[in-house]
């Protein structure tokens, strides 16, 4: 039973290009969550969807990150016209139910680095 | 402060001594998990306790919560070098969904 896959693992953007991050939850998990962490400090909740549902967005910037999780394939975290301020590892998470109840099961997430 | 503060934020100690660290949180919570990271890698999860229960153990590890304080502790006992990592607690409500996380204990074993 494969974990929760990300890619790519590192990622370099220049200031003002797109980056795209992909998750695959474990199978049979319909709950996805994304988290941003800094060097040196814990994880920050960005959002959280279900299959084709935004459930909850609020610790998402409201400008230039969107996030969707479709029918088929993988979440995407989208970060647009990225600067310094958004390098970082960005973690996904999955669960088979609400997260409140049981652990969320994590990637081993995407670096990304704007120069 | 954040929800879920880690105390302290770094411990250093040698191979074969217990190693323990606290957390503190400020809201209700349905359950407290305590997480993995080794440097530059993934989170691993290590134990969850909800509000409910008093006291976990899973191997050499050992968690404590008191909701009357709300904070928790990880006890590692008999501690090996590969224990060396980030430790972090991390929080759910009641609403469930996400997940909040403190700042993590950067712990060291010496060989």
């Amino acid at each position: 039973n494969a974990g929760v896959m990300q890619n790519p693992r590192h990622l370099v953007r220049r200031r003002g290009q797109e980056a795209r991050l992909r998750c695959s939850p474990m199978k049979g998990h319909s709950h996805v969550y994304w988290y941003r962490q800094l060097p040196e400090e814990g994880l920050k909740f960005m959002v959280y969807l279900q299959k084709e549902n935004i459930i909850d967005e609020s610790g998402m910037p409201k400008e230039r990150f969107s996030a969707e999780f479709p029918k088929e394939g993988p979440s995407i975290l989208r970060i647009q016209q990225v600067v310094r301020g958004d390098s970082a590892a960005y973690f996904c998470a999955s669960s088979p139910q609400l997260a409140g109840y049981n652990e969320q099961f994590f990637g081993p997430g995407t670096r990304l680095t704007v120069l | 402060s954040q929800q879920g503060e880690e105390d302290p934020q770094a411990l250093s100690i040698q191979e074969g001594e217990n190693a323990t660290m606290n957390c503190s949180y400020k809201t209700s919570i349905n359950n407290l998990q305590w997480y993995r990271q080794n440097s530059g890698r993934g989170l691993v999860h290590l134990i969850l306790i909800r509000s409910n229960e008093r006291e976990k153990h899973s191997g050499r590890l050992r968690v404590t919560l008191d909701t009357s304080k709300k904070s928790s502790s990880l006890l590692i006992t008999a501690s090996r070098a590969a224990d060396t990592a980030s430790y972090f607690c991390a929080t759910a409500t009641n609403a469930g969904n996400m997940l909040t996380f403190g700042g993590g204990t950067r712990l060291m074993v010496k060989p």
